[in-house]
């Protein structure tokens, strides 16, 4: 089972910043909270991954709760081409294998 | 550079014919991951290979599916007697290191595609 909770399904206006929410009360601290995002039939894209500081990259920023028991991911300024669906993923170090959920599709709107 | 590279694109198989799906990974990336993707729902692991090695096929059915990869050439996932409930699409992904360690990540291809009419 995915130890991750995500909304269905979000929307965003074109060109403003859309926060995705996910939570992993379960949280182990050695687990790392990785991103990906799935545009319609292609293969998952890596976004962004972190631990316990917030991370930004040129994609996107990953702001991370105190208690780890929840991240966001953050689009600074949607455009048509996010629309996708998007996937929180806790990674057990020690393991091989990612467990993914059913994601949050992102809707944007011109 | 390029990413992981995976072909067929699609594939049509009838019921009880066989699927070959290949991959190659990412320069410089010695460990190969596969996932199912079934309509409308998330990805699923299969298997975990290094060059030679099935190092984890905890998530690949017992009957049927199989996945190599040689020390020379790319990845095959093969599964043999196709049935419609094979139709799906199959992901491949690759990482320079194992997974298993902390803060790695893999890179997926852009799938191949069964169809089993």
């Amino acid at each position: 089972d995915a130890k991750t909770t995500q909304p269905n399904s979000m929307e965003s206006n074109e060109e403003e910043p859309v926060h995705l929410p996910c939570n992993h009360s379960t949280i182990s601290g050695t687990d790392y909270i990785h991103w990906y995002r799935q545009l319609p039939s292609q293969g998952p894209e890596y976004v962004i991954h972190g631990l316990t500081s917030n991370v930004n990259n040129r994609m996107a920023s990953l702001a991370i709760a105190e208690d780890r028991k929840s991240s966001t991911l953050i689009l600074h300024r949607a455009t048509l081409r996010d629309a996708a669906v998007y996937y929180c993923i806790l990674h057990t170090s020690g393991t091989y294998k990612y467990i993914f959920g059913t994601g949050t599709r992102l809707k944007v709107l011109a | 550079n390029a990413g992981v590279m995976q072909n067929p694109r699609h594939l049509v198989r009838r019921r009880g014919q066989e699927a070959r799906l290949r991959c190659s990974p990412m320069k410089g990336h010695s460990h190969v991951y596969w996932y199912r993707q079934l309509p409308e729902e998330g990805l699923k692991f299969m298997v975990y290979l290094q060059k030679e090695n099935i190092i984890d096929e905890s998530g690949m059915p017992k009957e049927r599916f199989s996945a190599e990869f040689p020390k020379e050439g790319p990845s095959i996932l093969r599964i043999q007697q196709v049935v419609r409930g094979d139709s799906a699409a199959y992901f491949c992904a690759s990482s320079p290191r194992e997974l298993t360690a902390s803060g790695n990540t893999i890179y997926f291809g852009e799938g191949s595609w069964l169809t089993v009419v």
